[in-house]
């Protein structure tokens, strides 16, 4: 079964710096999915960053870019700039390529952006 | 658009009562799923809807049932509650023929047994 970890409970940067939050999966899979997904206090997740397995690029969305290491199985997120506004919870998601139904999610990182 | 929308917001129950919690969606997505989310954990999935007149079991079942009234509309309900449903819960939505299959979240209930 697949595993999503993240272990930092907890990230604080300074407004205006650059913070990378890190994720950890386990998966004897090769095609899948990975998604970074913002909840901010309001609850609502959302979509931050998605990457497929099978490119090597990594992806970027404006501020928000990812650290692909297929081999490592890790995917780090990069938050640069970092604004008041990005303060919230992150999540780690898994995916199979075939399944249209499972995320695995992984336990979540509080970032604090420090005025 | 609303997006997928859930009622109620809040919710208090006493052990052993039910409820139902409801989730509509207005993007004519087919796929639809209910998760719950405890603190330090992240989102486990409760039970899905591939599509209208489909539901399957997802990794925490035990203790709910749902129905997906059609294709907007996928409810959840709790037969009789128990503390340890204590929760957030969270319906999402999946539009066909999307490779990645994001998922559109709902705002959550927040869901009090005592």
């Amino acid at each position: 079964a697949q595993t999503v970890t993240q272990s930092q409970p907890e990230m604080s940067v300074q407004e205006a710096e650059t913070v990378t939050l890190s994720c950890t999966y386990d998966t004897s899979e090769s095609d899948y999915y990975l998604f970074w997904y913002k909840q901010p206090p309001s609850r609502q997740m959302i979509l931050v960053i998605r990457q497929e397995a099978y490119k090597q690029q990594n992806a970027t969305e404006n501020r928000f870019s990812v650290n692909f290491q297929k081999a490592a199985k890790s995917f780090s997120l990069k938050i640069s700039d970092s604004q008041l506004g990005d303060a919230a919870m992150y999540f780690c998601a898994y995916r199979s390529y075939d399944s249209n139904y499972q995320l695995i999610w992984g336990a979540g990182t509080k970032l604090i952006i420090k005025p | 658009n609303a997006g997928v929308t859930q009622t109620p917001k809040f919710q208090v129950l006493k052990t052993g009562q039910s409820m139902t919690l409801q989730c509509a969606q207005d993007m004519n997505h087919n796929s639809m799923y209910w998760y719950r989310q405890d603190p330090g954990m992240g989102l486990r999935l409760i039970y899905y809807s591939a599509s209208e007149g489909t539901t399957d079991k997802g990794e925490v079942p035990n203790g709910y049932n749902v129905s997906r009234l059609n294709k907007r509309e996928f409810s959840l309900r709790l037969e009789s509650a128990a503390p340890s449903q204590t929760s957030v819960y969270f319906c999402a939505s999946t539009p066909l023929g999307q490779s990645y299959n994001e998922q559109f979240f709902g705002p959550g209930t927040r869901l009090t047994v005592l």
